[in-house]
């Protein structure tokens, strides 16, 4: 238990659906991640967030929007996604940006199948 | 920005001392070196993290040379439930460079 969590754990949805997932974290952090690891490559940062504004878009596509309305709750919300979009969503927290050093902690990911 | 190659797998016996080598040629100033742990159907798990020379704690080394392009983590003894994929990540969450390695798959024999 790391102290971040993830729901939910697995996710199917069709190329039309709207979906969400969420992340909260107890560990009193400030800056929040998400991450995507397709299978055979290696972790993808894709957003972060610090004390609720983004910080960092890594040149995601659109149909991901995420959303931060406080320091412990991050959302990634899904929509129109493409099948090449499956993949484990990994949602991570650290206590700020300000130290290089800095450790990331994770939650257990959401794995995601797009139809 | 960064590249950081490692081997996909490697094998080894209970017991013995695994050394993974990750490979960073342009890691920048501000850059530190990272090691995490994953297990299937969980997140990465942090393992240790340095900057230069060698840091030690109570379940791996790292050795970090003076040009700081490579990176090798050391874990002595390991045991069946060492067995995971284990990802290097050279960056800063200061600067939002945050880039990992493609894994290195362990896989520990009795």
């Amino acid at each position: 238990e790391t102290g971040v969590t993830q729901t939910p754990r697995h996710l199917v949805m069709g190329m039309t659906n709207k979906k969400s997932l969420k992340c909260e974290q107890h560990l009193g952090h400030n800056a929040m991640y998400w991450y995507k690891q397709s299978a055979k490559k290696p972790l993808e940062l894709m957003f972060v967030y610090n004390f609720k504004e983004q910080t960092e878009n890594n040149s995601v596509p659109s149909r991901f929007s995420p959303e931060c309305p406080n320091s412990s709750h991050l959302f990634l919300h899904l929509h129109t996604l493409q099948p090449e979009d499956s993949a484990l969503y990994l949602c991570a927290s650290s206590q700020g940006l300000a130290a290089p050093g800095e450790t990331q902690y994770f939650g257990p990911g959401t794995r995601l199948l797009v139809l | 920005l960064a590249k950081t190659t490692q081997p996909i797998s490697m094998d080894s016996y209970e017991g013995q001392e695994v050394n993974i080598t990750c490979s960073h040629n342009n890691i920048a100033t501000n850059d530190y070196i990272t090691w995490y742990q994953q297990f299937p159907s969980q997140g990465p798990r942090f393992i240790i993290q340095g900057y230069k020379t060698k840091v030690t704690n109570e379940v791996a080394s790292l050795f970090i040379p003076a040009d700081r392009k490579s990176s090798t983590l050391s874990l002595p003894r390991v045991s069946l439930s060492d067995t995971a994929v284990y990802y290097c990540l050279v960056g800063g969450v200061n600067t939002g460079k945050l880039i990992f390695g493609q894994g290195t798959t362990l896989q520990v024999k009795p």
